[in-house]
């Protein structure tokens, strides 16, 4: 069963690059790294989408080293609005029980 | 294009009723998910369509716990003898073909068993 590990919250200031880190030991071949924003009584939000090396997009970039057991998500330049739980999701096309996204990071961004 | 729709977007129940829960996927989408998240939780997965068969139903808590998908589209959760541990936001999402596509989520049901 392939399970993420994240930190359970974070704090940081606007303007400040903020990284979380994910680790998922279990990672299998076929498997992607997703991660997901959730507001207070949203449904998550997709930020970003890997499978190795680096992946940026307009808001945030994917770190994936080469043995792709951990993944690390940067927000530059955060601002209060950034300000939610952020979830790390490890999945292959079959679905499955690891569809689970656990806890998740709550990310909080002070003036 | 219309989002993922999900009804009603609060239930009131008591415990012992059976309770319908509803979701409309993005059109074209032929993946939906369901999942369950408790107060201050994560999302907790209960079943992956793909189409109008369940080839994953690992994540359903019970056998009081069952959901169905008609016509590759709108599908329904339905919770028989609820419980109060059953009261919880109920999400649905869809993607456009596979688990690795991204997830668009509805605004998810409130669930509430007295």
């Amino acid at each position: 069963l392939a399970k993420t590990t994240q930190p359970i919250s974070m704090d940081s200031y606007e303007g400040q690059e903020v990284n979380i880190t994910c680790s998922h030991n279990n990672i299998a071949t076929n498997d992607y790294i997703t991660w997901y924003q959730q507001f207070p009584s949203q449904g998550p939000r997709f930020i970003i989408q890997g499978y190795k090396t680096k992946v940026t997009n307009e808001v945030a970039s994917l770190f994936i080293p080469a043995d792709r057991k951990s993944s690390t998500l940067s927000l530059p330049r955060v601002s209060l609005s950034d300000t939610a739980v952020y979830y790390c999701l490890v999945v292959g096309a079959g679905g499955g029980n690891k569809l689970t996204f656990g806890t998740g990071t709550q990310l909080k961004v002070e003036l | 294009g219309a989002g993922v729709s999900q009804s009603p977007s609060n239930k009131v129940t008591e415990k012992g009723k059976d309770v319908e829960l509803r979701c409309d996927p993005i059109s074209g989408h032929t993946a939906l998910y369901w999942y369950r998240q408790s107060l201050g939780q994560g999302l907790e997965f209960l079943i992956y369509f793909q189409g109008n068969s369940a080839p994953d139903k690992s994540g359903l808590p019970s056998d009081r716990f069952s959901a169905e998908r008609t016509g590759g589209s709108v599908s329904t959760l339905t919770i028989q003898r609820t419980q109060q541990e059953d009261s919880a936001v109920y999400l649905c999402a869809s993607s456009f073909q596979t688990s690795t596509d991204t997830q668009y989520f509805g605004p998810g049901t409130r669930l509430t068993v007295l």
